[in-house]
């Protein structure tokens, strides 16, 4: 069993719609809790960074940490174009030992 | 400001050479981490430092080499080049709340 499983994709939304990114993990020593998003053939760049449980909110993106479930989301409103992007969750005890899910690609239609 | 700054960004190796990725930061960051993105499996740790002189083993090790002789460089060398390290090979650092990755360097071994 891989220590984070991130939901696959793909999905494709139109434009203005709400994006729900999950992620669920085993390892209840974790504490930093990440999303990085990758446009094509770029390297991750970091969206929100939290090390508590509960939601944290950054203009449209607001990432959720449930420990007691071991469960992780990124929602994404007022989804436009340019979101399109593989999103990935990453996590760990140290925050520079992080484990990473396989990534979930992202479609906005226009 | 350049960041983090990887080279080459493409390479082609025979089965048997080795050869060095470069990775250099200009942000004082003392953490820096080598990670390869394979399809469908994320990013998987391969090194990482918490400083210069201090370096330690990730989830996928063998096969490669790493040093940290100053915190702006960590190199990453691939001893004997084999066909199941081809891959896309991202090099992060951070100082804390989040990694900054470089752009990538794509390796192929024939």
């Amino acid at each position: 069993q891989k220590e984070v499983e991130q939901d696959p994709g793909p999905l494709s939304v139109p434009e203005g719609a709400i994006v729900s990114l999950n992620c669920t993990y085993s390892n209840s020593a974790f504490q930093y809790f990440m999303w990085y998003r990758q446009y094509s053939r770029k390297g991750p760049e970091l969206l929100m960074y939290t090390y508590s449980s509960g939601n944290k909110e950054d203009g449209r993106f607001t990432a959720q940490v449930d420990k007691s479930s071991k469960y992780i989301s990124l929602f994404i409103r007022d989804s436009q174009p340019s979101d399109s992007a593989t999103y990935l969750c990453a996590m760990g005890f140290r925050d520079y030992k992080l484990s990473f899910g396989a990534g979930t690609t992202v479609t906005v239609r226009a | 400001n350049a960041g983090v700054t990887q080279t080459p960004k493409f390479q082609v190796l025979k089965t048997g050479q080795s050869m060095t990725l470069q990775c250099a930061q200009d942000m004082n960051h003392e953490y820096m981490s080598w990670y390869r993105q394979d399809p469908g499996m994320g990013l998987r740790l391969i090194h990482y430092s918490v400083g210069a002189g201090i370096t330690d083993q990730g989830e996928v090790p063998n096969g490669y080499n790493v040093s940290r002789s100053t915190t702006e460089d960590f190199p990453l060398r691939l001893l004997s080049a084999a066909p199941s390290q081809t891959s896309v090979y991202f090099c992060a650092s951070s100082y804390s709340g989040g990694y900054t990755f470089g752009s990538g360097t794509r390796l192929t071994v024939v």
